[in-house]
């Protein structure tokens, strides 16, 4: 089945350092990957969309990269700060269906 | 600009009670239309998904069931509460490539 996986282990870092946070997907080749932020007890809010075609993605302090080799994609914050704190999803579409991975919750330690 | 509305923000409704959440979107037309569930601590679960009026389609077998009213409205069911209808409800819209979601409905069935 196609699947799309994160890291469901927390991540804490101190606050100024960057966060790398992994998306792995197995079993097909997406043409576009997404990241979201969800805070707690809210909806996900859209970060940045990567292309299969696109090495990299930058926005402001956001960076995304696409590795269609390795299967995966990498979310990096650069500058971390406490607001940073929260879970990140990846997900990947259809033509119809977005599938969310299950979220790495970040923690910015300050 | 666009917007969507979810309500209720919380619900605490006994097992074997019936259920409807109602979702509406504004400032657009024939939106795909998406119902998720979170369960505490887990990634989000693709429950039903409609292309448009009367269109649904569901990707898991449960409890529940959803329906399309009117293009801009899609509204989320069940006869009878089960336990295991207890989350986290998150209506959604398709916008190109992106997801948009409402504030989520948190439920409890006791």
């Amino acid at each position: 089945s196609q699947k799309i996986e994160q890291n469901s282990e927390a991540l804490n870092i101190q606050e100024g350092k960057t966060a790398t946070l992994t998306c792995n997907y197995t079993n097909y080749s997406p043409a576009y990957l997404q990241w979201y932020r969800q805070d707690p007890g809210r909806g996900p809010v859209f970060l940045l969309l990567i292309r299969e075609n696109e090495k990299e993605k930058r926005k402001e302090r956001l960076k995304v990269t696409f590795d269609t080799t390795l299967k995966q994609s990498l979310f990096h914050i650069t500058a971390s700060q406490p607001a940073d704190s929260a879970t990140y999803l990846c997900a990947r579409t259809t033509s119809n269906q977005f599938y969310f991975g299950t979220g790495t919750s970040l923690t910015v330690i300050p | 600009s666009q917007t969507i509305h979810q309500w209720p923000a919380t619900l605490v409704q006994p097992v074997g009670s019936p259920l409807s959440l109602e979702c509406t979107v504004e400032g657009t037309s024939n939106p795909n239309l998406y119902w998720y569930r979170q369960a505490a601590g887990r990634g989000l679960q693709l429950l039903f998904y409609s292309v448009g009026i009367g269109q649904i389609s569901s990707e898991v077998p449960q409890n529940l069931s959803a329906s399309r009213p009117q293009d801009r409205q899609f509204i989320l069911s069940s006869k009878k509460l089960l336990l295991s209808d207890s989350g986290f409800y998150l209506c959604a819209w398709r916008w190109g490539a992106e997801a948009f979601f409402g504030q989520g409905t948190r439920l409890t069935v006791v």
